[in-house]
């Protein structure tokens, strides 16, 4: 079976911490993303890397970075969380380089709190 | 601009009957669209791809169509269960991008 595993189901921070979300696959995929999914809005990509050390801003990149040492570790960064920043954060891998519409392989979801 | 509109926002069926998700997209040149499921507290599974070519796929109980023509697609679950409650995502790639374009998705509770 094929597992992306979050680190953190739940995290509870507060303004101005930095926050570290980690993601590991087991299916060595080329391909990592990070969304955050809020009611209403659907989901939305923070960033993508489709290699090792590379990575590529998404729809919504601002207060987050990235992180890819690693083909299965992709790591989501806040330097300093806002109350803004509090989602559900989904980690997702794919198959191939540059896939289009591949299917996603998403993990549990590591939902923030910041207070 | 490329956009996906899932309807309805939410659903409520009682077991055992039928029901009917629509997915409606204006992403072009139109490469693929694909059905995810999300139950609560999950990150979400692939149900089923479409491609141009495909008109009707069918997963156990779920059936998804396609109509390129209209840009439409739905996800019709036959003899709904109680671990169908969930919500359902239609996601759709536009033809020479590497982006995706999530719906915001259908929430359907199925009731004993």
């Amino acid at each position: 079976d094929v597992k992306v595993t979050q680190s953190s189901r739940y995290l509870v921070k507060r303004t101005g911490e930095k926050v570290f979300l980690e993601c590991v696959q087991d299916m060595d995929h080329e391909n990592m993303f990070w969304y955050r999914q809020d009611p209403g809005l659907g989901l939305r990509l923070i960033y993508f890397s489709y290699d090792v050390k590379m990575k590529e801003k998404g729809d919504i990149p601002e207060g987050y970075s990235v992180s890819r040492e690693k083909k299965e570790r992709f790591s989501l960064i806040l330097e300093s969380a806002s109350t803004n920043q509090t989602s559900m954060y989904l980690c997702a891998s794919s198959r191939f380089k540059r896939d289009r519409g591949r299917e996603l392989f998403f993990g549990e979801g590591s939902r923030l709190t910041v207070l | 601009k490329n956009q996906v509109e899932q309807s309805p926002q939410s659903l409520i069926i009682l077991e055992g009957k039928n029901c009917t998700l629509q997915c409606n997209y204006t992403v072009s040149p139109f490469s693929n669209l694909r059905w995810y499921k999300q139950d609560t507290g999950r990150g979400p599974v692939s149900l089923t791809i479409m491609t141009f070519s495909e008109n009707t796929k069918s997963n156990g109980r779920y059936t998804a169509t396609l109509d390129a023509d209209t840009k439409q697609s739905s996800l019709h679950i036959t003899a709904s269960q109680l671990s169908d409650s969930a919500s359902y995502i239609c996601v759709v790639t536009a033809l020479g991008s590497y982006k995706l374009i999530f719906g915001s998705g259908t929430r359907l509770l199925v009731r004993p």
